[in-house]
């Protein structure tokens, strides 16, 4: 059965730095990952979608990094702000999940950014 | 283009009465996958269905939890005799195709609260 696991639970850090949150997966045979952007009480924002035969994805400030062979996948912030502040989801599409066709999530990993 | 959209927000119900959740796809999506986020827990798949049918429920619990998406309408979460345990958000997601690596969207979710 799939299991997603983010490193750190929970991250502080001062406006301005880099950033990098971890995702790890159990069952390597994936078919995409994504990662969500979720604010206090709201939904979840699509961040990127990396296709497994995809390396990277990069959206403005965000790349996401893909190694599906170690079952690890990487979302570097880039110059963080305020706004960055926010739980960070990482999900995985594969046969082995709670679905077929449905996403295995994380526990995410929340974010603050200190002005 | 509207988003995935949701209704209601917020629904209160006492325990032993029924909750009805509403999610209608965005625009040209015709499959839809409720996924529920219990408290300190992450996101967890339920049901995946497409017009007319359920094409994976294996997340559902096996009682007094069922879901439709009908030819015209949105898709209907329904909960009947809730109990505490319930209250929790619950996501509606859609994608334009059923195939594991299609990108699913997001509704902004409805919170249950079971009295």
């Amino acid at each position: 059965k799939q299991e997603v696991t983010q490193i750190p639970a929970a991250l502080s850090v001062p406006e301005g730095e880099n950033l990098v949150l971890n995702c790890s997966f159990t069952d390597s045979a994936i078919y995409n990952l994504q990662w969500f952007r979720q604010d206090p009480g709201k939904g979840l924002t699509s961040l990127l979608l990396i296709q497994s035969s995809q390396r990277e994805q990069t959206s403005g400030r965000l790349n996401a990094s893909l190694d599906k062979s170690s079952g690890r996948s990487t979302l570097y912030i880039a110059a963080s702000q305020p706004g960055d502040s926010a739980t960070y989801l990482c999900a995985v599409s594969s046969d082995s999940g709670g679905g077929a066709d449905g996403l295995t999530f994380g526990k995410g990993t929340h974010l603050i950014i200190q002005p | 283009n509207a988003g995935v959209m949701q209704n209601p927000r917020h629904l209160v119900r006492r325990r032993g009465q029924e909750a009805r959740l509403r999610c209608s796809p965005m625009k040209g999506h015709s499959h839809v996958y409720w996924y529920r986020q219990l408290p300190e827990e992450g996101l967890k798949f339920m049901v995946y269905l497409q017009k007319e049918n359920i094409i994976d429920e294996s997340g559902m619990p096996k009682e007094r939890f069922s879901a439709e998406f009908p030819k015209e309408g949105p898709s209907i979460l329904r909960i009947q005799q809730v109990v505490r345990g319930d209250s929790a958000a619950y996501f509606c997601a859609s994608s334009r195709a059923g195939y594991s690596y299609n990108e699913q969207f997001f509704g902004p979710g409805t919170r249950l609260t079971v009295l």
